[in-house]
């Protein structure tokens, strides 16, 4: 089992519409969690995080955590075209001990999303 | 605030040769990161750093090398230069090991 798995895209939705992305992680020891979004060329960017159960809204972006499901998933609502890209989860998993814990980063493959007009 | 900052944005290596990939952040942050992205696949850690002078190996080190002298600077050292190591690197920060990372715009090198 992948240790973070988006769902299988490439997922299309009219302008205006909600999309929905999902995520599922296997380790229950995570602790952070995030949605990127990378446009074909760029850096991943940081759209949302969330640390604890419920959802958390920003704008049109609302992400859901349920740890004991162990699920994440993103909403975007109003898609718009400039909202195409690549959403990649992320899940973070401290490791290492001491002085040197780090946070590890793990990137589930992405989804792509594209909005059409 | 630049954010992260990394250069040069593209580079070709013969096999063989050297270069260093420079990673600077100007938000203080104490934990420093290196990826590799590899054409339709996921980010892959090659070296961390939580604070000056503290480095340790992700999960692709081999071949590159890394040093931290400063909280803002973060070089990425390739000795010899293989095809296997054409990919995009991009740098990471964040504030804390469980903070939100944020990236620079990338490096896209290309060994032939």
């Amino acid at each position: 089992q992948k240790e973070v798995e988006q769902n299988s895209g490439p997922l299309s939705v009219p302008e205006g519409a909600i999309a929905s992305l999902n995520c599922t992680y296997s380790d229950r020891g995570s602790q952070s969690f995030f949605w990127y979004r990378q446009y074909s060329g760029k850096s991943p960017e940081l759209i949302m995080f969330i640390y604890s159960n419920g959802d958390k809204e920003d704008g049109r972006f609302t992400a859901q955590l349920n740890k004991a499901s162990q699920y994440v998933s993103l909403l975007i609502r109003d898609s718009q075209p400039s909202d195409s890209a690549t959403y990649l989860c992320a899940v973070t998993m401290l490791l290492g001990a001491g002085g040197t814990s780090y946070g590890k980063l793990t990137f589930g493959q992405g989804t792509i999303l594209t909005v059409h007009p | 605030n630049a954010g992260v900052t990394q250069t040069p944005k593209f580079r070709i290596l013969k096999i063989g040769q050297s270069m260093t990939l420079q990673c600077t952040q100007d938000m203080n942050h104490n934990y420093m990161y290196w990826y590799r992205q590899d054409p339709g696949m996921g980010l892959k850690l090659i070296y961390y750093s939580v604070g000056a002078g503290i480095t340790d190996k992700g999960e692709v080190p081999n071949g590159y090398n890394v040093s931290r002298s400063t909280t803002e600077d973060f070089p990425l050292r390739l000795e010899l230069a293989a095809p296997s190591q054409t990919s995009v690197y991009f740098c990471a920060s964040s504030y804390g090991e469980r903070g939100e990372q944020y990236f620079g715009p990338g490096t896209r090198l290309t060994v032939t």
